[in-house]
């Protein structure tokens, strides 16, 4: 099936530096991307979707400017969290819809983000 | 978006026992989706159920939908040691083409 890259896998950063997290299509294209969060022991709550060559559509209540995403090639998104503060620690999973349409949607296998 | 519901939150079995996970969701939907996430892993597609379809099989797994009552359950049977995580469903709504994810069941099946 198809699968999605995610990098890193954990990162750990001071407050007020900016981070970002990479998530790739490794063996196919993905003209729509999604970014998740997840708090620990609850479920995940979608904060954008990302399209290839046009700007990224936020959920409301996410700040499009500390959350800012690239979608710049069919292969790879990116989400930088800017500025970051502890309250931004939390998992963040982004995912692509499996081409083939039979597998439902695949994804990366997460980010945790400590800011300290 | 709206979340759906899912009980139990938390569920602990004996291996060789069937675990049956509940979900309730809001909207019409596509399909709807199961989805195993191991703790502080990505998630792994499990089975996908359309809107016209009202119970399907994959290997040890059975997944109902009830579109009348908007709620589908999963059930694991002859359960392992390696079915402990978190499992949850997540809908393909109307018009949306993200998925929004129920509350989520953390299984523990004890060996």
């Amino acid at each position: 099936g198809a699968v999605v890259s995610q990098h890193p896998s954990r990162v750990i950063c001071k407050s007020g530096t900016s981070v970002k997290i990479e998530c790739r299509s490794l063996d196919f294209q993905a003209t729509t991307m999604f970014w998740y969060r997840q708090f620990p022991k609850q479920s995940l709550m979608l904060m954008a979707t990302s399209n290839e060559g046009s700007k990224a559509t936020y959920e409301q209540g996410v700040e499009k400017d500390k959350f800012l995403i690239n979608h710049a090639s069919l292969t790879l998104s990116t989400l930088t969290v800017t500025s970051a503060h502890p309250e931004d620690s939390s998992f963040y999973i982004c995912s692509a819809r499996d081409p083939t349409g039979l597998y439902g949607y695949t994804f990366g296998s997460g980010t945790r983000l400590t800011v300290v | 978006s709206q979340q759906g519901e899912e009980d139990p939150q938390a569920l602990s079995i004996q291996e060789g026992e069937n675990a049956t996970m509940n979900c309730s969701y809001k909207t019409s939907i596509n399909n709807l989706q199961w989805y195993r996430q191991n703790s502080g892993r990505g998630l792994v597609h499990l089975i996908l159920i359309r809107s016209n379809e009202r119970e399907k099989h994959s290997g040890r797994l059975r997944v109902t939908l009830d579109t009348s009552k908007k709620s589908s359950s999963l059930l694991i049977t002859a359960s392992r040691a390696a079915d402990t995580a978190s499992y949850f469903c997540a809908t393909a709504n109307t018009g949306r083409r993200a998925l929004t994810f129920g509350s989520g069941t953390r299984l523990q099946v004890q060996p």
